[in-house]
């Protein structure tokens, strides 16, 4: 069974770089068959993709393209987690910030228990 | 971007009666959608994936169906903890999931 725990912080200031941790247990970040993702969930946004981490011999990224200037996604192989760092926040990246995990579908079958990040000064 | 986009924002059904929620895409995603049930402060749940196969634990009365650009959720005799927003996702265009806006399942 594969649980992710999330960690970070709950407000961040303008400007400043929000930075969170997902945790995994009952799987390892370095599957060759799984893929790390962050979501995030906001009234005026809705769900929205932001990225994922995986490896399959080697380490890959993807971004969204609304944040692809500033999002970091790096994994821990030493932890068996993933990070998310996204720079220059304004109040528009205020949201529920989701880890999701994702199989060899690429079916987004385990999540986060969710943290909400407010932007704010 | 495909954009996923639900119907009705809102639906009232009474306890043991059937809801139907509607998504579209802007292009095909082939079979490629997936539906999830996100209750209050609480982390979306994935329930139906490759439009129509229900995901591990997923009650038989949760049914999907529709391939290309056309989907359907149905609920057959609601139950009280199916009162919840319903997503639809594709997964088909990568790496992008897109979400549709949800559709909010209330009490009659």
């Amino acid at each position: 069974q594969v649980q992710l725990q999330q960690s970070g912080p709950g407000l961040v200031k303008p400007s400043q770089t929000l930075s969170l941790t997902c945790a995994i247990s009952g799987d390892s970040v370095s599957s060759n068959s799984a893929a790390w993702n962050w979501i995030r969930q906001s009234p005026s946004r809705g769900l929205e993709w932001l990225g994922r981490t995986y490896y399959r011999s080697k380490w890959y990224n993807d971004f969204a393209v609304s944040v692809k200037s500033r999002i970091t996604i790096s994994p821990d192989t030493s932890k068996s987690q993933f990070s998310l760092q996204l720079n220059s926040v304004t109040p528009e990246d205020t949201a529920v910030y989701f880890c999701a995990g994702a199989d060899s579908e690429s079916l987004l079958r385990y999540w986060g228990q969710g943290t909400l990040v407010t932007v704010s000064s | 971007e495909i954009v996923m986009t639900q119907s009705p924002a809102t639906l009232s059904v009474s306890p043991g009666e059937r809801a139907t929620l509607s998504c579209r895409a802007s292009q095909s995603v082939s079979s490629n959608l997936a539906w999830y049930q996100q209750k209050p402060g609480q982390a979306p749940r994935l329930l139906i994936y490759g439009a129509s196969t229900r995901a591990t634990g997923i009650p038989a009365r949760f049914s999907g169906s529709g391939s290309g650009t056309e989907f359907t959720l149905t609920i057959s005799s609601l139950q009280s903890e199916d009162f919840a927003v319903y997503y639809c996702q594709q997964y088909n265009n990568w790496p992008s999931h897109t979400f549709g806006q949800g559709t909010k399942l209330e009490i009659k």
